[in-house]
């Protein structure tokens, strides 16, 4: 089945634990985004990379890091958590950048 | 910059009803425009795409248009029916340099029985 994979769904941490949040795709996609979603402010995008050892700032980068060594995987990390990154997020996919883009579950966070 | 404009930022209807919901976009040169269907907690799932060349795309009871002159979409949904309550997102692409998408922040749209 063709799928977006995040992991985990649900993490609660405290601030300035180091965490990763991992993001797969069986799809052969050459674009993968990490967005975030907060009440009001509709999908906001933190990263993305348009292939293998290709990232880039989206809107809100402040935080994180990604990176993109193989060409299904794209992780976001956030080194130092803080509670303003308390958030819903979203990794998604797509053949390239202008493409319809298939969004995983989508991994709830907290940072206390 | 690229922007993207939904309207009404939130919408309650009765089952049965259509309604319209709206997308203002400045995303230059466009290349295509998108409709996306969110349900809470999950991630959105396309519904419509448009080209500059279309005006019209159907998907069910939902129905997309498109102006490219005036950069207006809108998505008019028929007969609607409980499970249509989530939030509609408007995704619009460029071409060129700007093919990155830039996301509208959604209608939340609520279907009462």
């Amino acid at each position: 089945e063709a799928q977006v994979t995040q992991n985990p769904r649900y993490l609660i941490t405290v601030t300035g634990k180091k965490l990763t949040v991992t993001c797969s795709q069986n799809m052969n996609h050459e674009y993968m985004s990490w967005y975030r979603q907060d009440p009001g402010l509709g999908l906001r995008q933190i990263y993305y990379s348009m292939n293998v050892e290709v990232t880039d700032k989206g809107d809100v980068p402040e935080g994180y890091k990604v990176s993109r060594k193989e060409k299904r995987n794209f992780p976001l990390i956030l080194e130092s958590p803080s509670p303003n990154q308390t958030s819903l997020y979203f990794c998604a996919s797509s053949i390239a950048g202008a493409d319809t883009q298939y969004f995983g579950p989508g991994t709830r966070l907290t940072v206390l | 910059k690229n922007q993207v404009e939904q309207s009404p930022q939130s919408l309650i209807i009765l089952e049965g009803k259509n309604c319209t919901l709206q997308c203002n976009y400045t995303v230059s040169p466009f290349s295509n425009l998108r409709w996306y269907k969110q349900d809470t907690g999950r991630g959105p799932v396309s519904l419509t795409i448009m080209t500059f060349s279309e005006n019209t795309k159907s998907n069910g009871r939902y129905t997309a248009t498109l102006d490219a002159d005036t950069k207006q979409s809108s998505l008019h949904i028929t007969a609607s029916q409980l499970s249509d309550s989530a939030s509609y997102i408007c995704v619009v692409s460029g071409s060129g340099g700007s093919y990155i998408p830039t996301f509208g922040r959604g209608t939340s749209l609520i279907v009462h029985p």
